[in-house]
Order: structure tokens, then C-alpha cells, then sequence
């Protein structure tokens, strides 16, 4: 099936520094969500985006919907150990489906 | 509101067993969705129920199936387990079905296949 695709696979940062990872996807979508995965357990929602263009922060996280409906990105601002985890892209295609994204893996160095 | 709740959390089972996993969604939610998560593939979708119905299908083998009850909870089966069905597999539920509205996520069954 569809994926989107996630960049960077991996980060490796100091505690403190600011984090930009992206999602981007072959076709349009409607939604993008993006989640946080910590091992073993079930990803949990952090931002939901419905519009083209919006901007939306959730604490230190900030997430926008691209202009061209099909990529999104996700900002972490000062990081902290607790912000270590997986981070998943996600959105519904037109085919009534959700499809996620390969990921990214955040490592946050005290 | 309590959350989307998955049993059991860890299950070890042999190959050619089969296994049954459970999910009550959020309440109020009538659409659930399962998903197998393995380090290689990432999130697999597997299919998805709303109201007792199958309406969406992901690219597994007949020996992965499902079923809802009247009260929503979802029941997923896997018959003549293989070892590379060793995943995470995750339910998530919805109050809208096939992606008209956001996705809320159990912490898993982890299976392992000895």
C-alpha cells in the first residue's frame, strides 16, 4: 500500500536544540496527523491538521500542512529526554484509508 | 474518557497455534481499525470494522481476520501462526469510519511466535 515518506529516518541531538522533521506523499491529503510512538506502546496523537496552510502548536510542537496539500512538517522547540520516541506522519487518502508514515527516531542527548 | 484498551498486552504462542486478540474502542467510537507494526514494515494496515462491518482490507492472507460486536469491540484472529507474525499489532478506533476523522491507538498486543 501507500506510504508517506519520512525524512529524516533518524536524529541524534543535544538536549535543548530545536527539532524539523518532514512528511511527503505522492497525493493529496485532506488531514494530516502526526503521532508520537514511545517503545512497546501504541502511538498517541500530538497535532491534527485539516486545512491546507495551517499552522498549529501543541506545547513546544508546532506542525504545518503544506500549501500543496501534500506534505507536512513538525517542529519540536528546546528538547528534552521525555521527547525521545518515534515519530509517525499520517493522514487519509481518498481511498477511505489511513497510511502512515516510515517514521522518525529521536534521540535527545542530556 | 477512557481510552482504547487492548488485551492481552503480551502473548507468546508456537507456530501453527492460533490467537486471538481483543479491542474495545473509545467509547461512543464505531469504527476500529487494526494494524500489525514489525521493526522492517512499520504500521501494516490490516483491516477496519465500523457498525459489524468489514469496509476496508489490507494486503494480508486469509488467515488474518476480524470481527465486531453490537457493543463495537473488535476481535482480531490469526490462524496457523507463522514466525514472521511476531509483531505489535495495534488497534485504533474512530468515531467516523475509513479516515473521516481522527485515529486514537490501544498500546498493543505484543505477539511473539516461538
Amino acid at each position: 500500500g501507500q506510504q508517506l515518506n519520512q525524512s529524516p529516518q533518524s536524529m541524534f541531538i543535544q538536549e535543548g536544540e530545536d527539532v524539523s522533521m518532514n512528511c511527503t506523499s505522492s497525493s493529496i491529503f485532506n488531514t494530516w496527523l502526526w503521532y508520537k510512538q514511545d517503545p512497546g506502546e501504541g502511538p498517541v496523537l500530538l497535532i491534527a491538521l485539516y486545512k491546507a496552510g495551517e499552522l498549529t502548536s501543541n506545547g513546544r510542537l508546532t506542525a504545518q500542512f503544506g500549501i500543496t496539500r501534500k506534505d507536512s512538517f513538525l517542529n519540536i522547540s528546546a528538547s528534552i529526554p521525555s521527547d525521545v520516541g518515534i515519530y509517525f506522519c499520517a493522514g487519509p487518502s481518498t481511498g477511505n484509508q489511513f497510511y502512515f508514515g516510515t517514521g522518525t527516531s529521536l534521540t535527545v542527548i542530556p | 474518557k477512557a481510552g482504547v484498551t487492548q488485551t492481552p498486552r503480551y502473548l507468546i504462542k508456537t507456530r501453527g497455534q492460533q490467537v486471538t486478540l481483543s479491542c474495545s474502542p473509545i467509547s461512543g467510537h464505531r469504527s476500529v481499525s487494526w494494524y500489525q507494526q514489525t521493526p522492517g514494515q512499520g504500521l501494516q494496515f490490516l483491516f477496519e470494522y465500523f457498525s459489524e462491518t468489514q469496509r476496508n482490507k489490507g494486503n494480508f492472507p486469509g488467515r488474518f481476520s476480524g470481527r465486531q460486536f453490537s457493543n463495537s469491540r473488535s476481535e482480531m484472529n490469526v490462524s496457523t501462526l507463522e514466525l514472521g507474525d511476531s509483531a505489535l499489532y495495534l488497534c485504533a478506533s474512530s468515531s467516523q469510519p475509513g479516515g473521516a476523522d481522527t485515529q486514537y491507538f490501544g498500546p498493543g498486543t505484543r505477539l511473539t511466535v516461538l
